[in-house]
Formats: C-alpha cells, sequence, structure tokens
C-alpha cells in the first residue's frame, strides 16, 4: 500500500515564476492537508480539502495561492508569481476521516517538495 | 487561538542520557499527538493521548498528558543515535494539525 505520494520533491524556480506541487493520497483516503515549513520552524497549517471541496484554507495566504483536489487526479497547491519568501518545505498529509474533537484520524504525510526561489 | 509551546528548542546528549520535551497550551486540550521528524525527512506520528493524566509507553520513550490537559511531555529513556530527529507537539482542531516549534535532538555517540 503505497504512501502519500509527492512531486515533484525539489522545485527551482526564479522569481515571478509559476509553482506547482502535486500530492496523491494514500490508498482509500479523502481528506488531503497542506502545511508549509520553514527552516528550523515547526509546520504550519495551509489548507485542508476533501474531493472537490475546500474545507478550511484558513492558513492559505490570501494572493498568489491556491489549492484544489479534483474528482479525479492529485491534488494541487498552486503558487503564482513566486517571491524569495516562498521557499520552503511543503508537505502534505492524507487522512481516512476528518478529525473531530473527540476522536483522531491519524494524518499520514508525503515526502514533501522542497521549493527553492532563486 | 489555538497554540502549542514546546520546550526547549535544541538538546544536545550524550549517547545514554536521558531526554525531555515539553510541550504547554494556554487552553484545555482534546487530544495531544507526538510526531518525529528525523533531518530531511517528513513527520512520522509516534502516539495519541486524549485523556487527563493519561501515560503510554513505547519502548524506551514514555509520553505524558497533564490532568488539566494543557501540557504533556516526551520522556527518552537511555537515548540511542537513531532517536536523533525533532519531536513535535501536536494539537488537532476540526481536521488540522497545530504543529509546535518542536524539539531537536542532537546525540552524541
Amino acid at each position: 500500500n503505497a504512501g502519500v505520494m509527492q512531486n515533484p520533491r525539489h522545485l527551482v524556480r526564479r522569481r515571478g515564476q509559476e509553482a506547482r506541487l502535486r500530492c496523491s493520497p494514500m490508498k482509500g483516503h479523502s481528506h488531503v492537508y497542506w502545511y508549509r515549513q520553514l527552516p528550523e520552524e515547526g509546520l504550519k497549517f495551509m489548507v485542508y480539502l476533501q474531493k472537490e471541496n475546500i474545507i478550511d484554507e484558513s492558513g492559505m495566504p490570501k494572493e498568489r495561492f491556491s489549492a484544489e483536489f479534483p474528482k479525479e487526479g492529485p491534488s494541487i497547491l498552486r503558487i503564482q508569481q513566486v517571491v524569495r519568501g516562498d521557499s520552503a518545505a511543503y508537505f502534505c498529509a492524507s487522512s481516512k476521516l476528518a478529525g473531530k474533537q473527540s476522536s483522531y484520524n491519524e494524518q499520514f504525510f508525503g515526502p514533501g517538495t522542497r521549493l527553492t526561489v532563486l | 487561538g489555538q497554540q502549542v509551546m514546546q520546550i526547549p528548542q535544541y538538546q544536545h546528549v550524550q549517547e545514554g542520557e536521558d531526554f525531555t520535551t515539553y510541550c504547554n497550551s494556554s487552553t484545555t486540550l482534546s487530544n495531544i499527538q507526538w510526531y518525529k521528524q528525523r533531518p530531511g525527512g517528513h513527520p512520522v506520528f509516534l502516539i495519541q493521548l486524549v485523556k487527563s493524566g493519561e501515560v503510554k509507553k513505547q519502548k524506551r520513550l514514555t509520553f505524558q498528558f497533564g490532568e488539566a490537559k494543557k501540557n504533556s511531555s516526551l520522556h527518552i529513556t537511555a537515548t540511542q543515535t537513531t532517536d536523533v530527529g525533532t519531536y513535535f507537539c501536536v494539537s488537532s482542531n476540526t481536521g488540522k494539525l497545530i504543529f509546535g516549534q518542536g524539539t531537536t535532538l542532537q546525540v552524541k555517540p
């Protein structure tokens, strides 16, 4: 049973270009989460999606960032007009069920995409 | 919003010494999870604690959840070089995970 897949593993972009990060959840998982990790810091939540729906995007910057999880295919995190401050590791996680306050469903993380903006 | 604060940020120990990292929240937590991230790797789930005062053990690792459900700790007995990495305490809130800053453990052989 393959784990969470992310590609590319490393991505280099020049300022102003677009970055597209892809995430395929574990088989049977319909909930996808994106997190960003700056060097020497913890992961910061960005967005939570189910198939074709954005459930919580409270951690997404208001401009240049968007995410989708179509009916078919991987989830995509898209960063337009990248700037140096976007350089970070972007992790995707998936779970089978949504976490609720009184119960928990483990999130499985992918290997991450390390984005470098020159 | 909900936050978890973690100390220390870094810890260097000699192999065989013990290690403890602490996690605190200003609000009552419904649960606390612990993740480990190896250098260059991704977070890997270790354990979840739900009940007040809960203690769980995994071999040399002991996890505690405070009585008030506002703090937690991870203790490693007799560290080994394979314990190297960053340990995160994590709270969950309606799906999303809220990570502490992490404690990075270095083990000197």
